[in-house]
């Protein structure tokens, strides 16, 4: 069965701090794709990043940076100098089988005071 | 943008009718997703389907059943609603390769259903 846990359920900064966000995966599968979407008070899923799991090179775009460690199972996410347009809820997901069907966790609302 | 589209975008509805959500996928994606998210939940898989078949559900009653057409787009029915069905409903597509996972997959801003 698949798994993802999302330990922290809420996380408060002030604008202008780093913030990581946690994300611990369980699966059986070999082959698998990782995700982290942000999803504002609209409600749309923003696309953030795909990793496979043949891929640990760890990513940075602009104030974001992901790690992927394999060994830990975890794929975290970074902000770093955080502001108030970040504030949201971000979703760690996993997509396994041939069905490509995505496990979510529960989500981290992320609040970024001024 | 990307390229899905839902609708309706909010609808309220009863205990006990019937609703009918609506997914056209991005442009070449032959296959659909549906995924309820309700309030303080992360999204859960309800079915996918790839060119007109089902293929692979999650733990939701046959009370929610579905369609994809030749085009590729898709219906989402949930009959007799009771009130736990409230929530975002949310349809993504992505171009899978005979059944294998590419890992791209692309969401819809979603149909908000209100049960009352």
């Amino acid at each position: 069965a698949q798994k993802v846990t999302q330990a922290q359920t809420e996380i408060s900064v002030v604008e202008k701090e780093d913030v990581t966000l946690d994300c611990v995966y369980e699966t059986r599968d070999t082959t698998y794709y990782l995700f982290w979407y942000k999803q504002p008070p609209s409600g749309e899923l923003v696309f953030l990043i795909r990793r496979n799991s043949f891929d640990e090179q760890n990513e940075i775009s602009g104030r974001y940076s992901w790690n992927f460690q394999k060994s830990t199972s975890s794929f975290n996410f970074t902000i770093t100098a955080s502001q108030v347009v970040d504030s949201a809820v971000y979703f760690c997901a996993l997509m396994t089988g041939a069905n490509s069907k995505l496990t979510f966790g529960k989500g981290i609302t992320l609040s970024v005071r001024p | 943008e990307t390229g899905v589209t839902q609708s309706p975008t909010h609808l309220i509805k009863t205990r006990g009718q019937q609703v009918t959500l609506r997914c056209s996928s991005q442009s070449g994606h032959n296959t659909v997703s549906w995924y309820q998210q309700a309030l303080g939940q992360g999204p859960q898989f309800i079915f996918q389907y790839y060119r007109e078949e089902e293929n692979g559900r999650g733990n939701f009653p046959p009370r929610f059943s579905g369609l994809q057409f030749p085009n590729y787009s898709s219906e989402l029915n949930v009959n007799a609603l009771e009130l736990d069905d409230s929530a975002l409903y949310l349809c993504a597509s992505s171009p899978t390769r005979g059944r294998r996972i590419t890992g791209e997959l692309f969401f819809g801003e979603g149909s908000r259903l209100t049960v009352l």
